[in-house]
């Protein structure tokens, strides 16, 4: 089993509120990703980070913001959410090796009314 | 050319049939390969990484043509529990040789029927 969480699980939140997806991993990886999934959809890379206080953004431009003070910690948040912020997102973590597995959380189901 | 290509799908097949998922990609210097297996509404899950010689497990076999850029997986005798969404993965470099973005295809659906 993985040991990368994510929370919350389900949040339904109103348009203009700030929110922040909580992605927490044990495994001491360097390495951490947030992508973005629509149902039924491809994965895009939002954004990632190979190390504390290193972030990128990923292929899929993201009205997010993530940060890195920790290595086990990887939160993304969205200032002022709207509708076309509804999604999936889904926080992964990847070791150093070349053939390293890359583990994925649960995944955060995002819904803005 | 996309970075990650995939058979579009979806797929349906018996219960018993033996099923070939293809992909191509474009880097000729990617240097690792993985298939993962995403269930409806879950996250992905690695099912195998791709060798250069080939590999197999089970009842699943992968395979890796670097001089066609062309990886492949093989199921057979497919149950209904393989239904799902397969994807392919490839971990290209840079010129600084680092990997740390794996590039996902759009993925093939599978449903066994009964």
């Amino acid at each position: 089993e993985a040991d990368i969480y994510q929370t919350p699980r389900y949040l339904v939140i109103g348009t203009g509120k700030k929110i922040t997806l909580e992605c927490s991993q044990t495994m001491g990886h360097d390495k951490m990703y947030w992508y973005q999934q629509d149902p039924g959809m491809e994965l895009h890379l939002i954004h990632y980070s190979y190390g504390v206080n290193s972030t990128e953004k990923g292929d899929l431009s993201s009205e997010s913001t993530v940060s890195r003070i920790r290595t086990e910690h990887f939160p993304l948040t969205l200032e002022s959410a709207r509708p076309s912020h509804t999604s999936q997102y889904l926080c992964a973590s990847k070791g150093t090796s070349k053939y390293g597995e890359l583990f994925f959380g649960e995944g955060s189901r995002l819904t803005v009314l | 050319r996309k970075e990650v290509e995939q058979d579009p799908g979806p797929f349906n097949v018996p219960e018993g049939a033996t099923v070939a998922f293809n992909c191509t990609y474009s880097n000729s210097a990617s240097q690792s390969f993985f298939w993962y297996r995403q269930d409806c509404r879950k996250e992905p899950k690695l099912l195998m990484s791709v060798y250069s010689s080939g590999n197999e497990d089970g009842r699943f076999t992968a395979q890796l043509n670097r001089a066609s850029q062309y990886i492949s997986l093989l199921i057979r005798d497919s149950k209904l529990s393989d239904s799902a969404t397969y994807l392919c993965v490839v971990n290209p470099t840079n010129s600084g040789g680092s990997n740390y973005k794996l590039t996902f295809g759009k993925g093939t659906l599978l449903t066994v029927n009964p």
